[in-house]
């Protein structure tokens, strides 16, 4: 039982492919979300989720697309991507209220050259 | 403004020490809640400790406190007796609000501090 996982974890992909990172959770959790992480910014929102076919933006939605067809996939594609989407991304999931936030996948490290 | 500041980008403890970071927030809500997640070198994001705003005691799990001062907008972590294993980025977070939706569960998260712990 992964709870949460990202595939892939890592991934090198040239300057206008499109890439879709994978996101898929057990617990049937309401909510999901989409972070990138990059050096000296933190964690930032870039999508997020309250239940399936519900989506919303968040802090730096440019250049990305979600879709949620059910509950525990969330996918998240970079339609044409560049290098400043070069970023280490963030899936997670929460219940409402949760005490503990968010759970977290392990995260995909994607590198656009 | 930013939500939540950390401005201790970098700290240095001493083993066995207790050290102590650093985070304020930005909040018009009367509710709302503070995270504590620590990220060590393998990546993943581990939680460590929640405080609500109306929980009137500061919260503690194991040796990590949070040191929460509502009127200072503060919320500190403080780790006792720091192992080698502390060593890792921190990253405080708030969720404001409640209600339904997804809006109202979205974590704000600070840029973080690294923390090294020398032996």
């Amino acid at each position: 039982d992964a709870g949460i996982t990202q595939s892939p974890r890592y991934k090198i992909t040239e300057t206008g492919r499109q890439v879709t990172l994978m996101c898929h959770q057990t617990w049937s959790h309401s909510y999901m979300f989409w972070y990138r992480q990059d050096l000296g910014h933190g964690l930032r929102l870039i999508y997020y989720s309250a239940a399936a076919d519900i989506t919303d933006k968040g802090e730096v939605p440019d250049g990305y697309v979600v879709s949620r067809s059910k509950t525990e996939n969330f996918p998240l594609t970079l339609e044409s991507a560049t290098r400043s989407q070069t970023s280490v991304y963030f899936c997670a999931s929460s219940e409402s209220s949760s005490n503990y936030g968010y759970t977290f996948g392990s995260g995909t490290r994607l590198t656009v050259v | 403004a930013q939500k939540i500041t950390q401005t201790q980008p970098g700290m240095f403890v001493q083993e066995k020490e207790a050290v102590t970071l650093d985070c304020t927030y930005d909040t018009s809500d009367q509710s709302y809640g503070l995270f504590w997640y620590k990220q060590p070198s393998s990546g993943e994001m581990i939680f460590l400790i929640y405080q609500g705003s109306y929980d009137e005691q500061n919260a503690t799990e194991g040796r990590y406190s949070l040191n929460f001062q509502k009127a200072r907008k503060s919320a500190n972590l403080v780790i006792s007796a720091s192992q080698l294993g502390d060593s890792a980025m921190y990253f405080c977070a708030m969720r404001e609000g409640r209600g339904s939706g997804a809006g109202s569960y979205q974590l704000t998260f600070g840029k973080g501090t690294k923390l090294s712990v020398i032996p």
